[in-house]
This record gives structure tokens, sequence and C-alpha cells, in this order.
């Protein structure tokens, strides 16, 4: 199992443009999340899906969007990239919802907006 | 009351040292705590994680004091390594199905 992929690894975006980041998990988990890490800030939650065609917005959701067509797949999607959107994105993914299951992280995607 | 507080921000602990890490949180509806670890380039992995109604769990060198009335729970490395050089998050969960509320993070430099 290749456990939770993220593409690309490294993204430079000039302020407006706009960008798909990608996650796939081959783990068949219901549950799957958006995080961006930022420098001393922890990971604040973006959006997460509890299933196919359905997703909540988390801590942070403005300026991005998401959508989950499939259990594998679960985009995320920047419109307007501005330089606060400057971060390392992070996907993760568990077999349930509650706390108890183990979140698996993909390897991140850096992305800069300049 | 959903924050969790992780302290300290940054810790350096000589190899075979002991390292600690503290984490304080507000809403005692929290159920679930667990620490995440994570190595520079990669994404957090899950470490340990200890459920209110336990006062510790320990897995190897890696043991979680967790303190219900105090409102605090803290990570502890025994005979810390140079491998063990990573960040470490502190989560909390809130019942049902939440999410996890993450720390800031503690950036551990175990120096050999």
């Amino acid at each position: 199992n290749a456990g939770v992929t993220q593409t690309p690894k490294f993204r430079i975006l000039k302020i407006g443009q706009s960008m798909t980041l990608q996650c796939t998990q081959d783990m068949n988990h219901n549950y799957m999340y958006w995080y961006r890490q930022d420098p001393g800030m922890g990971l604040k939650l973006i959006y997460y899906s509890v299933g196919a065609g359905i997703t909540d917005k988390g801590e942070v959701p403005n300026g991005y969007n998401v959508s989950r067509s499939t259990t594998e797949d679960f985009p995320l999607r920047l419109e307007l990239a501005a330089p606060s959107q400057t971060s390392v994105y992070f996907c993760a993914s568990s077999l349930q919802g509650d706390g108890f299951a183990e979140q698996y992280f993909g390897p991140g995607t850096r992305l800069t907006v300049t | 009351q959903q924050q969790v507080k992780q302290s300290p921000q940054s810790l350096i602990v000589q190899k075979g040292g002991i390292s600690i890490i503290n984490c304080a949180y507000e809403n005692t509806a929290f159920d679930y705590f667990p620490w995440y670890q994570q190595f520079p380039g990669k994404g957090p992995a899950l470490l340990i994680a200890i459920r209110p109604d336990v006062s510790e769990k320990k897995e190897g060198r890696f043991t979680i004091s967790f303190n219900k009335s105090a409102k605090q729970f803290s990570l502890h490395i025994m005979d810390s390594q140079p491998g063990d050089s990573a960040t470490y998050f502190c989560a909390a969960h809130l019942g049902g199905y939440s999410t996890l509320t993450f720390g800031k993070g503690t950036m551990l430099l175990v120096s050999p």
C-alpha cells in the first residue's frame, strides 16, 4: 500500500493564480482531512470529508474549496492564491471519524505564493 | 475552550537524557489525547495515545502521563536518542465524530 500520496511536492504560485492540490489514499478510509502547517502554529484543519460526496469546513476554510467524488481522492482547490496561503499542506485519512482512529498523513505539499 | 496549549516550543536534550513535553487543555469533554511525531520533510505519524480514564501509558521509551484534575498531559521520552529529534504535536479529540485539535508543536533536538 502506498498509503496517502500528495502531488505536487512543491509549487510556486503567483498572486491570483489557481491550483489544485491532489490527495489520494489506497487504504479504503472513509475520512479524509486537509491541514495547513505554518511555522510555530501547529496543524490547522482546513476541510474534512466523512465519505464520498460529503465535506465540511474545518478551522480555516476561507480561500479553499474541496470535493470528494470518490473514496480515494480528496483534492484541495485554491481559487485566487494569496501570500497568506504560503504554507505546507498535509492531507490525512482515517478509517473512522472518532478520535480513536489513527490519522495517516501524506508527505505534504510546500506551497509558496509570491 | 477548543485549544490545546503545548510547551516548550523547542527543547534540546543530551543523548541519554529525558525529554518532557507538556500540554494543557480547558475543555473537559475531550476524550482522547494522541501524540504525533514529525520528522523534517515528512508528514506527522501517530506515536502514542491515551484516554482520560488512564493516568499513564507506556510504549517502549515513550510514556504519556495524564493528570485529569489539572487538565494536563505530558510526553516523556526516556533515554533520548539523536533519532528522536523531531517535532512533536499533542492533540485532543472532542468526542463523537469530531476532529482533532493540535497543539503548536515542540521541536526536539537530541544532541549526540
